[in-house]
C-alpha cells in the first residue's frame, strides 16, 4: 500500500509525559499537513511544511507541540507535557503541489488517550 | 467562521440515490466547492470538486446551482459502504490555502 502511513495508530499515555507521532506521506508529495480532530468535530489544521520548510502553524499549536519534516521526507509531531484536553485523533495528510485541484490524501491517524 | 452549513445527519435507503446538500450563500468567485468523507476509524477522503460546472466522476456527482449559492452531492446507488461522514468545504484552489471542515452531514445507509 502507497498511502500515507501513520505510527503508531493508538498511544495511551499518563499526563505530563511527552510523544511523538510519525508521518510517512506519499512519495513525491511535497507538502505534508498535521490537523487534530476530536469527537464529534471536524478535522482541525495544525500546520503544514511545503518539503522540509514549515510554512504556517495554527493557534491551536501551543509551545508544546512541534513538528519537523526533516529531508522533505517523512514528517513528527511531537507533543510535550501532554494534558488530558491533547487527547483526539492525530491526522496527517500529503498532496503533490500543484497551482490548482490540490487533492489531500490523509492516513488513518494516530489516536492518543492521555490518562 | 463557518462558510458551509450542512444537515447534521441523514439516512438513505441502499440502492437509492443519496443527496446531500450544502449551502455556502458567501461563497467568492474564485472559491470551489470540495467534497471529502470520512469512514469511521479512517482518515477523510477526497470524492470531488468544482467550481460552478456540475462534476461527475467514478464516486459521485457534484451539482452546482447557478448563483453557487448552494450545492448538492449524489451518490447514486448508495451501498452501505457509503456510511460516513460528508465534509463540504469552500476553498480557494490555489496558493497556501487549507482546507477548514466543518462538522460534516453524517450519512447514515439502511439496509
Amino acid at each position: 500500500d502507497t498511502g500515507v502511513s501513520q505510527n503508531p495508530r493508538h498511544k495511551i499515555t499518563k499526563r505530563g509525559q511527552n510523544v511523538t507521532f510519525r508521518c510517512d506521506p506519499i512519495s513525491e508529495h511535497n507538502r505534508l499537513y498535521w490537523y487534530r480532530q476530536t469527537l464529534g468535530q471536524g478535522p482541525e489544521f495544525l500546520t503544514y511544511f511545503q518539503n522540509e520548510a514549515q510554512l504556517e502553524k495554527s493557534r491551536l499549536l501551543s509551545d508544546r507541540f512541534s513538528a519537523e519534516r526533516p529531508k522533505g521526507s517523512f514528517s513528527t509531531l511531537e507533543i510535550q507535557r501532554t494534558e488530558q484536553g491533547d487527547s483526539a485523533m492525530y491526522l496527517c495528510a500529503s498532496s503533490p503541489r500543484q497551482t490548482t485541484n490540490e487533492k489531500l490524501f490523509f492516513g488513518s491517524g494516530t489516536q492518543l488517550s492521555v490518562l | 467562521d463557518a462558510k458551509t452549513t450542512q444537515p447534521t445527519s441523514m439516512d438513505c435507503a441502499e440502492g437509492r440515490a443519496a443527496n446531500l446538500p450544502c449551502n455556502h450563500s458567501t461563497i467568492s468567485g474564485n472559491e470551489y466547492v470540495y467534497w471529502y468523507r470520512q469512514i469511521h476509524s479512517q482518515g477523510p477522503q477526497y470524492i470531488i470538486h468544482g467550481l460552478k460546472n456540475n462534476e461527475t466522476n467514478e464516486m459521485a456527482s457534484l451539482i452546482i446551482t447557478e448563483d453557487r449559492k448552494s450545492s448538492t452531492l449524489i451518490l447514486p446507488h448508495a451501498t452501505l459502504r457509503d456510511t460516513a461522514v460528508y465534509y463540504c468545504i469552500v476553498r480557494v484552489d490555489f496558493g497556501n490555502e487549507k482546507l477548514t471542515f466543518g462538522t460534516g452531514t453524517r450519512l447514515t445507509i439502511i439496509p
